[in-house]
């Protein structure tokens, strides 16, 4: 059973460019997590995502950021007009159970670093 | 508001010696409190989790930890590190995972 996969693990955008940072959860998994981590940090949680649905996205920035998770294919944060703060490791996760549910178990994949020029 | 607070950015410890790393939580509504590991160039994975029960919790690769209500703390206990055990631990809470900064490990030979 593969984990979860991130691509790309590295991602060079020059300042105003869009970067697409995509995810695909675990087989048998439909919550999906997205956490940034920028340098000297600890993770920051972004956004929760089922199929098709937004659940909390309390921790995304207002302009800019957008996440969604199609009924098929993979998760995808997508930033616009990037800026160099938005450099830092993007890290996805998912679970089988409702994010409610303390007793679940996210996992996670090997992140993507965003650099921007 | 639920926070987690890691006192230690970096705790550097010789092989073979015993590690402690903190983690204090604040929270109004139950608490579920985990702590992950990152390997270099890695994603997260689970040490170990407190639920519910026994505050004393055993987790992978020899390392446990001890929810103490009354201090408000979970902090992370190995009594042996080797030189693998050199990696960022996260301490989290709950549902969508509220972490810590993280504390780096840095085990010396």
């Amino acid at each position: 059973n593969a984990g979860v996969m991130q691509n790309p693990r590295h991602l060079v955008r020059r300042r105003g460019q869009e970067a697409r940072l995509r995810c695909s959860p675990m087989k048998g998994h439909s919550h999906v997590y997205w956490y940034r981590q920028l340098p000297e940090e600890g993770l920051k949680f972004m956004v929760y995502l089922q199929k098709e649905n937004i659940i909390d996205e309390s921790g995304m920035p207002k302009e800019r950021f957008s996440a969604e998770f199609p009924k098929e294919g993979p998760s995808i944060l997508r930033i616009q007009q990037v800026v160099r703060g938005d450099s830092a490791a993007y890290f996805c996760a998912s679970s089988s159970t409702a994010g409610q549910n303390p007793t679940y178990e996210q996992y996670f994949g090997p992140g993507t670093r965003l650099t921007v020029t | 508001a639920q926070s987690v607070t890691q006192l230690d950015s970096q705790v550097p410890v010789f092989e073979e010696a015993p590690v402690e790393l903190r983690c204090n939580y604040s929270s109004s509504v139950s608490v579920y409190l985990f702590w992950y590991v990152q390997y270099p160039n890695q994603g997260l994975q689970l040490l170990l989790k407190y639920l519910s029960g026994s505050t004393l919790v055993k987790g992978i690769n020899g390392f446990e930890a001890e929810f103490n209500k009354s201090q408000t703390s979970f902090h992370l206990r190995k009594p042996s590190v080797h030189i693998s055990d050199t990696a960022e631990y996260s301490c989290g809470n709950t549902g969508k995972l509220i972490f810590g900064q993280g504390t780096t490990l840095q085990v010396k030979p």
